[in-house]
Formats: structure tokens, C-alpha cells, sequence
């Protein structure tokens, strides 16, 4: 059974401070994705990355994609109060039957 | 701005009920996605459909559950009897083509809780 697992599973910090959330499996995918999502809405997806080693940003916000394509971190620089959310990976495998899963989800709080 | 929208938005019923829950997707995307949310497991996809047909409904209990497209601007996810283990928010998504690269959009939800 793959498994997307993120730690850490809850981070409350200061605005301004940096974090780090990390998107781990033993699987090998297609590509993955992160998202967040607020309270009473669906997962907006932030970005997707393909390539193992590669590396996007956006914004304030820096993905990258592990040389294996198992794992995945998302850092954000100088965390502000709209960065609150829960932020999810996903990927998606394409060997044999499409999968695609969900990560277990980091829920962030950013402190004024 | 074109918006997957999901009715009905809370639904609260009794155990061993049957719940319909419906999904308008973007006009023009051809797969559409269900999906569940718990907070003990998740968002776990419970299938998909590419241009109306199922793809897979693998996640899904099958003996209660019953996902169908009518036509390209309906989806709908059935569960009879429904269970108080059914509670949860339930997502669908919709995307322009392929599941393995194109953008899923997400609505709303359904929040489903039965007693």
C-alpha cells in the first residue's frame, strides 16, 4: 500500500518565522503535488513538480522534488497569518492502475 | 470564474438512509473525482470518471456506495443504507483532461453526518 507521510503533522509559529513540512514515501511517483486547504473549502492546488531533483517557487513558498521521486519538502520563507492552513501532498503513480493519494496533511498555524 | 459546486453543502440524516450527493464540474472538464475526508484517514480518492465513464471506483465501498455521471454536467455519489461511519466531507473535483497531469479543481464539499 503507498503511503504519503508529512511531518510534522501540526506547526504553530511566529509571523516571519521560516518552516519546513516534508512529504515522505517509500514509493516512486509519476508526480506530486501540494495543496492547501482552509477550513470549509476544498484543497487548492499550489503546485506540481515532475522531475526528481526539481526544485519550484512560488513566492515566498519553495517545493522540491526528491532525485527519487519519493519525497518532497515545502518551505516558506517568513511565514505570514494568511499562510495558515492545512497543506496537503498528493501523487500521483502511474504503474499499472492510476493512483493517486493523499498525503496525511501538516496543519499550520502562523501567529500575529 | 468557473467553480466546481457541490449540493448539498451539509446534509445531516439518520442511519440507514440514502443520501444522494451531486457535483456540477467545470464546464469542459472531462474527469471528475470523489473523494472523502476524515480526519482519521484523510482525503482518500473514492473514484473517477473520464468523459462519463467510471475509470476506477476501487476506494469506494462497493456494497453501499454507487458513483454515476447522468450526463457531462452531473455527477452524483449515492450511499444506501448510509452508516454513522459514513460521516465525513465528502469532495469532488473536476479536471480538463488527463488525471495524471492536469490541475484538479476541488469543491466545496459535502458535509455528511449520519446519526
Amino acid at each position: 500500500t503507498q503511503l504519503l507521510e508529512q511531518s510534522p503533522q501540526f506547526l504553530s509559529i511566529q509571523e516571519g518565522e521560516n518552516l519546513t513540512v516534508y512529504c515522505n514515501s517509500s514509493s516512486v511517483f509519476s508526480s506530486l503535488q501540494w495543496y492547501r486547504q482552509e477550513p470549509g473549502e476544498g484543497p487548492v492546488l499550489l503546485v506540481t513538480v515532475v522531475t526528481g531533483g526539481e526544485v519550484k517557487k512560488l513566492k515566498r513558498l519553495t517545493f522540491q522534488f526528491g532525485d527519487a521521486r519519493k519525497d518532497s519538502s515545502l518551505h516558506i520563507t517568513a511565514a505570514q497569518t494568511g499562510d495558515t492552513g492545512l497543506y496537503l501532498c498528493a501523487g500521483g503513480s502511474t504503474s499499472g492502475t492510476y493512483k493517486y493519494i493523499f498525503g496525511t496533511g501538516t496543519r499550520l498555524k502562523v501567529l500575529a | 470564474d468557473a467553480r466546481v459546486t457541490q449540493t448539498p453543502r451539509d446534509k445531516v440524516t439518520e442511519m440507514g438512509q440514502e443520501v444522494t450527493m451531486r457535483c456540477q464540474p467545470i464546464l469542459g472538464h472531462n474527469t471528475v473525482f470523489w473523494y472523502r475526508q476524515t480526519m482519521m484517514q484523510g482525503l482518500e480518492l473514492l473514484a473517477y470518471f473520464r468523459n462519463r465513464a467510471p475509470l476506477d471506483d476501487s476506494g469506494m465501498p462497493k456494497d453501499r456506495f454507487s458513483a454515476e455521471m447522468p450526463d457531462a454536467t452531473l455527477a452524483t455519489l449515492k450511499i444506501q443504507p448510509s452508516e454513522p461511519r459514513d460521516s465525513a466531507v465528502y469532495f469532488c473535483a473536476s479536471a480538463r483532461g488527463s488525471p495524471f497531469t492536469d490541475t484538479q479543481y476541488f469543491g466545496p464539499g459535502t458535509r455528511l453526518t449520519v446519526l
